[in-house]
């Protein structure tokens, strides 16, 4: 079983829809949690990071924790074409040593958002 | 642009050669990560360097290593190369080594293993 799992999709939603991304993980040493969007051919860039359960909004997007359940979401509302892209979530572990700086991915979900 | 520079973009070798990837962080930023991608396993940590010294490391094969030089700028060395090395590999940057650190990503450079 992988640490963290992501629904892979693809998913396609029209303009404007509200699009809910899923991932659930199964290290409670996990603490801290990022939503991040690859374009194609590009590298990852950071959308969101909390570190607490509960919601937390920027925008169009929200990112909702729930550490009892292990499993996180990110929330998009009124879609955009130009939101079409990948999104991975990415955990963190509050672990020292060699675990130090690594962020574990989930498989990653691919939207489309179509006008 | 996140400010991280990769070269090459695109490297297409045989199996069992030995290739070199290199990595410019941001400016000013002392950590860099070395993420390898593939369709099968997602994206992958491999390993974390800060300020020249090895800080965290994942599952980073025997045949590859990287280092990090005093001008901050890292390479990650991939030998004895096999097919299912074929992959995007990634830099990543960030200000300091602390984990709630924005990690920002190159564009990649683009394995092919033939």
């Amino acid at each position: 079983q992988k640490e963290v799992e992501q629904d892979p999709g693809p998913l396609s939603v029209p303009e404007g829809a509200i699009v809910s991304l899923n991932c659930t993980y199964s290290n409670s040493a996990f603490q801290y949690f990022m939503w991040y969007r690859q374009y194609s051919r590009k590298g990852p860039e950071l959308l969101m990071y909390t570190y607490s359960s509960g919601n937390k909004e920027d925008g169009r997007f929200t990112a909702q924790v729930d550490k009892s359940s292990k499993y996180i979401s990110l929330f998009i509302r009124d879609s955009q074409p130009s939101d079409s892209a990948t999104y991975l979530c990415a955990i963190l572990a509050n672990a020292g040593g060699t675990s130090y700086g690594k962020l574990t991915f989930g498989q990653g979900t691919i939207l489309t958002v179509h006008p | 642009d996140s400010g991280v520079t990769q070269t090459p973009k695109h490297l297409i070798t045989a199996t069992g050669q030995r290739v070199t990837l290199r990595c410019s962080p941001r400016s000013g930023d002392l950590s860099v990560y070395w993420y390898q991608q593939s369709l099968d396993q997602g994206l992958q940590f491999l390993i974390q360097y800060y300020n020249g010294e090895e800080r965290a490391k994942g599952n980073i094969l025997e045949r590859f290593s990287a280092q990090q030089f005093p001008d901050l700028h890292s390479e990650l060395n991939l030998s004895s190369l096999e097919l299912g090395d074929s992959a995007l590999y990634f830099c990543a940057s960030s200000t300091r080594a602390g984990r709630t650190d924005t990690q920002y990503f190159g564009p990649g450079t683009r394995l092919t293993v033939l």
